[in-house]
């Protein structure tokens, strides 16, 4: 079964640093999908940044990109020169792919909190 | 209206109520989704619709039940509340056919079972 695993409940860096925030995931599908969303403490969810499973390249939006490791079933978000308004919940969350008949379908990991310092 | 709203915003409930919490979206996307959040557990999926007229259980049906008479709406009920309903949920939409499928997240709605 599909599964997204974030182990770091929480994270803390200083504003302007870069911070690395880790999910890995469990799908026997070839084709599917990687996202990122970011959830402020006003409780909307905000896309930030997409990973396909035939991606060569490791996706990058702005300060954010993805680490996509295939082999490792890894896809942890880096952070750029971290700013105060980066302190939200983050959550790595993975497309089912056709075969399992959810096409569209995501799961989501528990979330990674992070704090970022003046 | 501009991308998902979803209402009420919050509300309390008594344990055995009947509860609809409401969805709209105006991008005309044909897939829509229901989760809620909890503490510790991320967004879980209670039903989906892949179109109009169609819908499936998710990772968390029991309890909830949807329906989707259009491609607009997308409501969800609570037929008899419990306390473990307590949760915030989460409407979202996406382009069935679209090649990354990015999903649009309403507001949310906070409810509290008593």
């Amino acid at each position: 079964a599909q599964k997204i695993t974030q182990t770091q409940p929480g994270m803390f860096v200083q504003e302007k640093e870069a911070v690395t925030l880790d999910c890995t995931y469990d799908t026997s599908d070839q084709s599917y999908g990687l996202f990122w969303y970011k959830q402020p403490s006003s409780g909307e969810m905000i896309f930030l940044i997409y990973q396909g499973s035939y991606d060569e390249q490791n996706a990058t939006e702005g300060r954010y990109s993805l680490n996509f490791q295939k082999a490792r079933k890894s896809a942890n978000l880096v952070i750029s020169a971290s700013q105060l308004g980066d302190s939200a919940m983050y959550f790595c969350a993975m497309r089912e792919g056709r075969r399992t008949g959810g096409y569209n379908k995501l799961i989501f990991g528990a979330g990674t909190r992070l704090a970022v310092h003046p | 209206i501009a991308g998902i709203t979803q209402a009420p915003t919050s509300q309390i409930l008594a344990a055995g109520r009947r509860m609809t919490l409401r969805c709209t979206q105006d991008m005309r996307h044909n897939a829509m989704y229901w989760y809620r959040q909890d503490l510790g557990l991320g967004l879980r999926l209670i039903h989906y619709s892949n179109t109009a007229g169609t819908t499936g259980k998710g990772e968390v049906p029991d309890g909830y039940s949807v329906s989707r008479a259009n491609t607009d709406d997308f409501p969800l009920t609570l037929a008899s509340a419990v306390p473990s309903q307590t949760s915030v949920y989460f409407c979202a939409s996406s382009e069935e056919e679209n090649s990354y499928n990015e999903q649009f997240f309403g507001p949310g709605t906070r409810l509290t079972v008593l």
